[in-house]
């Protein structure tokens, strides 16, 4: 079964500082991998994709993620941080043979702070 | 043009009342979703449809029933509520339900219960 774990539920970082946030995966077939960002009050919205194609990919907002199947980790990065980007950020997993369920992570809350 | 919309946004009701919360889709896509999310952000999938077809129920109690009368519309209905049941329910929508696993979920705003 699949599985995701996020290190850290709380991230500190000051603005402008680069921000890295972890996530490992578990999944006994090649996963598909996402990122999700939720601000307060509103739901998930689409940060960024692995499907198979480039280990590095690039979302919006300046973020960026690398697959390492070695690692069995999907780290989320941006080199510096913005306010606007204090947030819980969400990764998950699904399979690629099964597209219908989307596993999540447990949530970093992104704090940034002046 | 919210893709995704939910209402209400938010519902206070007392323990053993039967409410409903209703979704729907202008993405043009085949499958819809419920996810719970409690109080630690925690989300968990509760129901699926594509095209109307219910396609995943995750051991979550009878008292909760999807209904999808087309594939625009998922509603939840929710018999007899628990404190338990509090939470924040999360309508998701996506592209496609076949072999891939690539088409990314676009999520409402979510529904915040609140069972007193």
């Amino acid at each position: 079964a699949q599985s995701v774990t996020q290190l850290g539920s709380h991230v500190s970082v000051s603005e402008g500082a680069l921000v890295l946030l972890r996530c490992n995966y578990s999944s006994s077939v090649p996963p598909y991998l996402f990122w999700y960002v939720q601000y307060p009050n509103q739901g998930l919205q689409l940060l960024l994709k692995y499907t198979s194609a480039a280990t590095l990919v690039k979302g919006i907002n300046g973020f960026e993620a690398e697959f390492k199947k070695s690692e069995t980790s999907f780290h989320l990065t941006k080199p510096s941080a913005h306010m606007s980007d204090a947030a819980e950020y969400f990764c998950a997993v699904s399979r690629m043979d099964s597209s219908y369920k989307l596993i999540f992570g447990s949530g970093t809350r992104l704090l940034v702070r002046p | 043009d919210t893709a995704v919309s939910q209402t209400p946004k938010y519902l206070v009701t007392q323990m053993g009342n039967d409410k409903s919360i209703k979704c729907e889709q202008n993405l043009g896509h085949d499958t819809m979703y419920w996810y719970k999310q409690d109080s630690k952000k925690f989300l968990k999938i509760m129901f699926s449809y594509n095209n109307k077809e219910l396609i995943i129920n995750e051991t979550v109690p009878n008292r909760f029933s999807p209904k999808s009368p087309d594939k625009a519309h998922l509603n939840l209905h929710i018999n007899s509520l628990e404190l338990g049941d509090s939470a924040v329910y999360f309508c998701a929508s996506s592209q496609e339900l076949s072999a891939g696993g690539s088409s990314p979920l676009h999520f409402g705003n979510g529904t915040r219960l609140t069972v007193t």
